[in-house]
Formats: structure tokens, C-alpha cells, sequence
């Protein structure tokens, strides 16, 4: 069965620095989205991504935050300039189509930012 | 506003033995829920959904129960086992303004089961 990947499974960086998590989605999927949770809390959705464009994005995504596809199929969010409170594991999740509202997440990325 | 909730933060039971898990929503428009199981280090696992006009759904050894008068959703597991102890979030299909869609979690309820 297919599955979500990312990589890495564990970033530390410091404070300030820029990151860039990485996604393979499942190929035949057309709608992506990064989700966070912060330690002990639950998951939060972050952006949504389809035909190239950022959909819909939270609070949450401020102007340090970003996402792309850079070949088409892996799906990346890049943190521009990392705080403290950006510590969290990152999920990527895809879905097929607009009709099929399962969402299909990865194992996730741990980012410390000490 | 939108916000979905879990009544009981952990909940221990023996092997052998039925869970129930809550969930509470406030948005009377979802269409779609879900619910996740999270073990530790992972990312979120699909175990079963059911949309707004089903007021239950059946998988195997785990039924999803849908009170749209109440806005309550549980998550029935039959004969738990060992493996099935994590952490469960039930999550909320919410249209956006721009017909895009995003899940909203609930808080998470933590399953323990004890053989």
C-alpha cells in the first residue's frame, strides 16, 4: 500500500536558522497539507496546497513559513527563521481527489529549535 | 466557531474489554469525521470515518456512532488488545471560505490497555 514519506524524521537547528521539511506524497493524490503538533497537544493544521497554489493557510502560517512542490511531486515547508516555539512534529497529509475526504499522513518530522 | 473536543483525556481498560471513546464538535456543518490513531513516534493512522448523514458505521472490531443532535461522536473498540494502545483524535471535516478543506483535531484521548 502506498504510504506518505518525510524526511527528515529528526531536525535540530538553532534558533534563527532556516529549515526545510520534506514530503513524498503518494503520486496519485492532488491535495497536500502540513499539519503540526506541538508536544502533548493536538494536531493543528498549518496550510493546504492543490494544483501548485496554497489553498487555504492558518494563523499559524505566518510570512517565515512556506511551501512547495520543486519537481512535481516531492511537497516541502520551509521555515524561514526558526523560534523556540516552532518545536513540533510536522505531519504532511495528501488526499486523492476533492471527492474523497481521507486524509493519508505521514510518520512525520520532529524539529527541535534549541 | 470551530472546536472539537474530547471528554476523557486517558482511559485504561483490561484486554478483552470494550472501549468507548468521546468526542465532542461544535461545528453543526461538517460533513465528514474521522477517526486517528496515534502511536508513539507516528503520524496519525486511519481507522474508520463516517459522514453526516450515517448515524453509525462498522469496521472491523471498531464502529463509529454519529449523534448529530448532540454534535457527539464516539469510537466503539471491541475486544481491545494490547496493540491497540494509543493515542485516539477525532477530527472534523471543515469546508474553508475557498471550498478547500482542512481536518481539526480534536485534543486526543489516550487508550491503555493492560493484558
Amino acid at each position: 500500500e502506498p504510504e506518505v514519506t518525510q524526511t527528515p524524521s529528526h531536525q535540530v537547528t538553532q534558533m534563527g536558522q532556516e529549515v526545510i521539511l520534506r514530503c513524498v506524497p503518494i503520486s496519485n493524490h492532488l491535495y497536500f497539507y502540513w499539519y503540526r503538533q506541538i508536544l502533548g497537544q493536538k494536531v493543528e493544521f498549518l496550510v493546504s496546497f492543490y494544483n501548485n497554489e496554497i489553498s487555504e493557510k492558518s494563523e499559524i502560517f505566518d510570512d517565515q513559513f512556506s511551501v512547495e512542490r520543486p519537481d512535481g511531486s516531492n511537497f516541502t515547508l520551509k521555515i524561514r527563521s526558526t523560534k523556540l516555539e516552532d518545536s513540533a512534529m510536522y505531519f504532511c497529509a495528501n488526499r486523492r481527489t476533492a471527492a474523497s475526504y481521507e486524509q493519508y499522513f505521514g510518520p512525520g518530522t520532529r524539529l527541535t529549535v534549541t | 466557531g470551530e472546536s472539537v473536543g474530547l471528554h476523557l483525556p486517558t482511559l485504561s481498560v483490561q484486554e478483552g474489554d470494550n472501549s468507548i471513546i468521546n468526542c465532542a464538535y461544535s461545528n453543526s456543518a461538517s460533513d465528514y469525521f474521522i477517526w486517528y490513531k496515534q502511536e508513539s513516534g507516528k503520524g496519525p493512522q486511519f481507522i474508520i470515518d463516517i459522514r453526516s448523514n450515517m448515524d453509525k458505521r462498522q469496521g472491523q472490531r471498531v464502529t463509529v456512532l454519529l449523534n448529530k443532535t448532540v454534535k457527539h461522536l464516539s469510537l466503539q473498540i471491541a475486544a481491545t488488545q494490547p496493540g491497540d494502545s494509543a493515542v485516539y483524535f477525532c477530527a472534523e471535516n471543515i469546508e474553508m471560505n475557498t471550498g478547500f478543506q482542512k481536518l481539526v483535531f480534536g485534543t486526543g484521548t489516550r487508550l491503555l490497555v493492560s493484558p
